[in-house]
């Protein structure tokens, strides 16, 4: 199974609102990603998980929380949202940290 | 500062054509090469991965080359298909290091 799934598949919600982003991936590896996309740019990272812990913060607004329950799952945590994070999240995992990343289909997300 | 190059930014080409797309890069120490193949509003979706010993890797019409000393990549597409139309991005990993996209480059392949 070399499948990474990310659910909701597209999420909307107003600037007040608490909402979760989830990625699931049943490969065994170890490092998992959290990157955004704006339209017609590349991804652009956030968090990295090695081994269940935080091992990167590319400085992101604490808006956005993520959380590693087990070595399958990754969590990103949304409050607060302003309408410029509006974007495609997408979520990816390696066997290291150099490795192929394996990326979801992603959560278009919408705040109004 | 490492930095991954992508041209062109965007290519048109027809049905059946061949094209090649360049990437450029300054990362150190170099570790990996990717391609991925993006379509609209889904996740990338891996092409190729090459080292630093591997010139030339194949993934069915897709061929990818590396030149490591002159820090240069290309993905040639062969006889392309309406659902080669996508972005291709250029990924460059360094060792016990982060990775650096490109900006991608935009193909459309019209009928």
């Amino acid at each position: 199974d070399t499948e990474v799934t990310q659910t909701p598949k597209h999420l909307v919600m107003g600037m007040t609102n608490k909402k979760s982003l989830k990625c699931e991936q049943h490969m065994g590896h170890r490092a998992m990603y959290w990157y955004k996309q704006k339209a017609k740019k590349p991804p652009e990272l956030m968090f990295v998980y090695s081994y269940e812990k935080l091992s990167i913060n590319e400085s992101v607004p604490s808006r956005f929380s993520p959380e590693c329950p087990n070595s399958s799952l990754l969590n990103l945590h949304l409050h607060a949202l302003q309408p410029e994070d509006s974007a495609l999240y997408l979520c990816a995992s390696s066997g290291q940290g150099t490795d192929t990343q394996y990326f979801g289909p992603g959560t278009r997300l919408t705040v109004l | 500062k490492n930095q991954v190059e992508q041209s062109p930014q965007s290519l048109i080409i027809l049905e059946g054509k061949n094209c090649t797309l360049q990437c450029n890069y300054t990362v150190s120490p170099f570790s990996n090469l990717r391609w991925y193949k993006q379509d609209t509003g889904r996740g990338p979706v891996s092409l190729t991965i090459m080292t630093f010993s591997e010139n030339t890797k194949s993934n069915g019409r897709y061929t990818a080359t590396l030149d490591a000393d002159t820090k240069q990549s290309s993905l040639h597409i062969t006889a392309s298909q309406l659902s080669d139309s996508a972005s291709y991005i250029c990924v460059v990993s360094a060792y016990a290091g982060k990775s650096t996209f490109g900006d991608g480059t935009t193909l459309t392949v019209k009928p």
